[in-house]
């Protein structure tokens, strides 16, 4: 089945922790999203990347690292200087020239 | 500067009637539109797109109109079904291929049995 897998679906850390998401696809997409969604808003843009070993900040990378060693793979890692980690993780892919974005099911994050 | 906006948080309609969701935006290079479909604790599902050198485009159930001098998109679904209760956003990106988009707040649809 092809598809983007987000692992766990829900994850609870101490402040202060950075911590891990976990972002996979196998659809062959050149193109990998991170989006944050928090109540009554939109997805916002954390980071994004086209193409392997290269990636840019969206609009609200602060706080947030991530990596693209591989094709299949873009983890997001939530790091302790982000000030409101509480929130709903997304992560999408696409396929080269098409604005198209499929989603993952999403990670819950919620920081104690 | 939100520059996708969905007015309208929530639509109450009866099962059978036409849903009209809307959605404006600012930025006038933006020239692809799409609209999602989301369940609480799921990632969104693609609907239906429409690029700006069209201003209609239908797939099934769901119609999207664009009027790019009013800088608005709306979608219908018709006939609307209990299983359309979700929470729809609409997006917009610059230059097709540039692959950023941009959310609109979301509008959240409650189809009436």
């Amino acid at each position: 089945d092809g598809g983007i897998t987000q692992s766990p679906k829900y994850l609870f850390r101490k402040e202060g922790q950075n911590v891990t998401l976990s972002c996979e696809q196998n659809l062959n997409h050149d193109a990998m999203y991170w989006y944050r969604q928090d109540p009554g808003q939109g997805l916002r843009l954390i980071y994004y990347s086209q193409i392997v070993n290269d990636f840019q900040k969206g609009d609200i990378a602060e706080g947030y690292s991530v990596s693209r060693e591989k094709k299949e793979s873009f983890p997001l890692t939530v790091t302790s200087a982000q000030k409101n980690p509480t929130a709903f993780y997304l992560c999408a892919s696409s396929t080269g020239g098409t604005d198209t974005q499929y989603f993952g099911p999403g990670t819950r994050l919620t920081v104690l | 500067d939100q520059q996708v906006k969905q007015n309208s948080p929530s639509l109450s309609v009866q099962e059978g009637r036409i849903s009209i969701l809307n959605c404006d935006y600012t930025n006038s290079m933006f020239d692809y539109f799409l609209w999602y479909k989301k369940y609480p604790a799921e990632g969104p599902t693609f609907l239906i797109s429409i690029s700006s050198i069209k201003d209609k485009n239908e797939d099934g159930r769901f119609t999207v109109f664009l009027n790019k001098s009013a800088k608005h998109l709306s979608l219908h679904i018709v006939p609307s079904q209990p299983g359309d209760s979700a929470v729809y956003f609409c997006a917009a990106s610059k230059h097709f291929g540039n692959e950023k988009l941009t959310f609109g707040t979301g509008t959240r649809l409650t189809i009436i049995p």
